[in-house]
């Protein structure tokens, strides 16, 4: 079992561009959740995907969009690009309400 | 917003020693508990879990206390070693949200050897 997996690991994109973060969930997972976790932080939750439905969201922009794939991988869509969005963004899946297992993450930088 | 904090922001422990983090929350709603390991430049790690249900669950060399009633959880390591040098985290998940987690700002742990 290969766990959360997400791509890429790092990435460098330039104020006002776009930017598409992957995420594949844990074998028998169906649930994927984003989080955004700046340096020294703990991880800031975005929003979740459940049977291809953004089904809740947090405090975040509608900059910040995103899908689930009938294999319950999942994207993170990020618009207009801010120098603040940088961060490591983490994705996680889970069965229903239970505990999350994260990914390693995919740290984005914003010059 | 949720607020989950943590008392100490840094703890440093002798190896061998057993190692207390905690955490207190704010939403009275929250009926699960977890603690979080995250090493530097990984994704955070479930280490174990608690509902509300429950004062205390025990894993592998960790414990987790919850009381409800002054809302605090804490994390206990038995036998600290240099493996669990690492950013602690706390999130909670109030039963309305479904499956989102608030975290904390995170304990960074040193173990000493």
């Amino acid at each position: 079992d290969a766990g959360v997996t997400q791509s890429p690991t790092h990435l460098i994109k330039t104020r006002g561009q776009q930017v598409t973060l992957r995420c594949s969930p844990k074998s028998g997972h169906d649930t994927v959740s984003w989080y955004q976790q700046a340096l020294g932080q703990g991880p800031q939750f975005i929003f979740q995907y459940y049977e291809e439905e953004e089904r809740q969201r947090g405090n975040f922009p509608d900059r910040f969009s995103g899908h689930q794939f009938p294999n319950y991988s999942s994207e993170l869509n990020v618009n207009a690009l801010l120098l603040g969005d940088s961060a490591l963004y983490l994705c996680a899946s889970s069965p229903a309400r239970s505990g999350a297992f994260f990914g390693q993450g995919t740290r984005l930088t914003v010059v | 917003g949720e607020s989950v904090g943590l008392h100490l922001p840094t703890l440093s422990v002798q190896e061998g020693d057993n190692s207390i983090i905690n955490c207190a929350y704010s939403n009275s709603a929250s009926d699960y508990f977890i603690w979080y390991k995250q090493e530097s430049g990984k994704g955070p790690q479930f280490i174990i879990d608690i509902r509300s249900n429950m004062d205390k669950r025990q894993g592998q060399r960790v414990t987790v206390l919850l009381n409800k009633t002054v809302k605090h959880l804490s994390l206990q390591i038995a036998a600290t070693q240099p493996g669990d040098s690492a950013v602690y985290f706390c999130a909670e998940n109030p039963q309305e949200t479904g499956n989102q987690f608030y975290f904390g700002t995170g304990t960074s742990l040193t173990v000493i050897p």
